[in-house]
């Protein structure tokens, strides 16, 4: 199986600061990676795919980048809303496995 | 707009089953598969397997291997997700979900069908 290992696991930020999650694939995942942003008591929703893809009505705050075993999803400017748990996730090869999460709070 | 509308609560014995549907709409049913995932209270996700509901063709987490059972009525665009010999450890969240297209996101989820295993 493939492990996928984020980087910080918690976050303590304020509104306004740029800020940067990192994932890394065990093995290369090409740009197979896909993040998730987690509110309490929710189902996720889908950022950002194919590394680097945004999804339709994502705020154009957030951006992915990588490929092969590295990725790095940014907040350019953080939102009171943006305050959540963010997952990274490998669509490689199944199983499709997640990161721990990193989990964004107010500093 | 795509819809994933999942069963409501469940509460089970250890060594029971529990079979939980995700009713889509909004979209060609049989054209994407369908993914389930589960997240214990205070967890991270945690990805049980796939079905396609064209050809039922399914593929499970090695974990779940042999106790869960995904399943699709295409007549009523459902899927479903049967998890046998239930323990307390299955007490989660469980979420079906939408793959899209290119890397195969999750695109769409249900709103999450709580399951607690209990005596």
């Amino acid at each position: 199986d493939i492990q996928m290992t984020q980087s910080p696991s918690s976050l303590s930020a304020s509104v306004g600061d740029r800020v940067t999650i990192t994932c890394r694939a065990s093995q290369s995942i090409s740009n197979y990676l896909n993040w998730y942003q987690q509110k309490p008591g929710k189902a996720p929703k889908l950022l950002i795919y194919a590394a680097s893809s945004f999804q339709s009505g994502v705020p154009s705050r957030f951006s992915g980048s990588g490929s092969g075993t590295d990725f790095t999803l940014t907040i350019s400017s953080l939102q009171p809303e943006d305050f959540a748990t963010y997952y990274c996730q490998q669509t490689y090869s199944t199983p499709y496995t997640f990161g721990q999460g990193t989990k964004m709070e107010i500093k | 707009q795509v819809q994933l509308v999942q069963s409501g609560a469940e509460v089970k014995k250890p060594g029971a089953s529990v079979k939980v549907s995700c009713k889509a709409s909004g979209y060609t049913f049989t054209s994407y598969d369908i993914n389930w995932v589960r997240q214990a209270t205070g967890q991270g996700l945690e990805w049980m397997g796939w079905m396609n509901p064209n050809s039922g063709k399914t593929g499970y987490a090695q974990k779940f291997q042999g106790r869960v059972t995904m399943t699709r009525n295409t007549s009523i665009s459902t899927a479903y997700m049967e998890l046998s010999s239930l323990k307390s450890e299955d007490t989660a969240v469980y979420y079906c979900a939408k793959i899209g297209s290119l890397s195969y996101p999750l695109h769409y989820w249900g709103q999450g069908t709580l399951v607690t295993v209990s005596s």
